[in-house]
């Protein structure tokens, strides 16, 4: 499978804990994208990647969250000390700069229940 | 306030009926997604647009952008179809790669 992937697909923790995700994007793309969904609404968008450089972080990004991409091939995003308000799902995209209209791809989620 | 809305927020159809997703938006765009979302899954590119018409088996989308206004259209809907289904923007300007997402329209279609 070459799409995007992410892990772990579900992660349940108790409120303080700290949490760690990964995407992998699909392998030539050097854009990816973090996006957070809650329920009921549409995905909201985090924090965007060009190869390594974390190029810009929304609002929505608190100091509790970050968001690494080392080698500009997989990416982390951690939440430290999590709050029940990190409840959701979170969804990886990737794209190829330079391509016709930089088509985003979207990876399966990792849904978050914080307890 | 959601730049982008969608309607109806929830929509039930009968087998075989032709279904129509609205989007609109408030400023210039340089493309539209229309996505897919299954239960408990993740997100499904259906259509990537910015200008006129694509169609890819039963399903057809449309974009006008003098209008700020798309629709998505499922004919001879199928149970398999109901999902819900999203209308993304990218903006023309500074932050043009990340995309602005409507609430999703919930289809539910019934054998």
């Amino acid at each position: 499978d070459t799409g995007v992937s992410q892990d772990p697909r579900h992660k349940i923790t108790k409120r303080g804990q700290n949490v760690t995700f990964r995407c992998d994007p699909i392998s030539e793309h050097n854009r990816l994208y973090w996006y957070r969904q809650t329920l009921g609404q549409g995905p909201e968008f985090l924090t965007y990647f060009q190869n390594e450089a974390q190029l810009e972080k929304s609002r929505l990004l608190s100091d509790r969250f970050s968001a690494e991409r080392p080698k500009g091939s997989f990416s982390t995003l951690e939440i430290q000390r999590t709050e029940q308000g990190d409840s959701a799902m979170y969804l990886c995209a990737s794209s190829l700069a330079g391509r016709v209209l930089d088509e985003q791809f979207f990876g399966p989620g990792t849904r978050l229940t914080v307890l | 306030k959601n730049e982008v809305e969608q309607s109806p927020q929830n929509l039930t159809a009968q087998e075989g009926e032709f279904i129509t997703i609205n989007c609109s938006y408030s400023v210039g765009i340089s493309a539209l997604h229309w996505l897919q979302q299954h239960p408990g899954g993740g997100i499904v590119s259906l259509f990537m647009l910015s200008s006129g018409k694509k169609k890819h088996g039963r399903l057809i989308a449309t974009i006008n952008i003098q209008e700020k206004h798309s629709s998505l259209h499922i004919t001879a809907s199928h149970p398999r179809d109901s999902a819900v289904y999203i209308c993304a923007v990218r903006y023309d300007g500074g932050s043009n790669y990340k995309l602005t997402f409507g609430k999703g329209t919930l289809l539910t279609v019934n054998p």
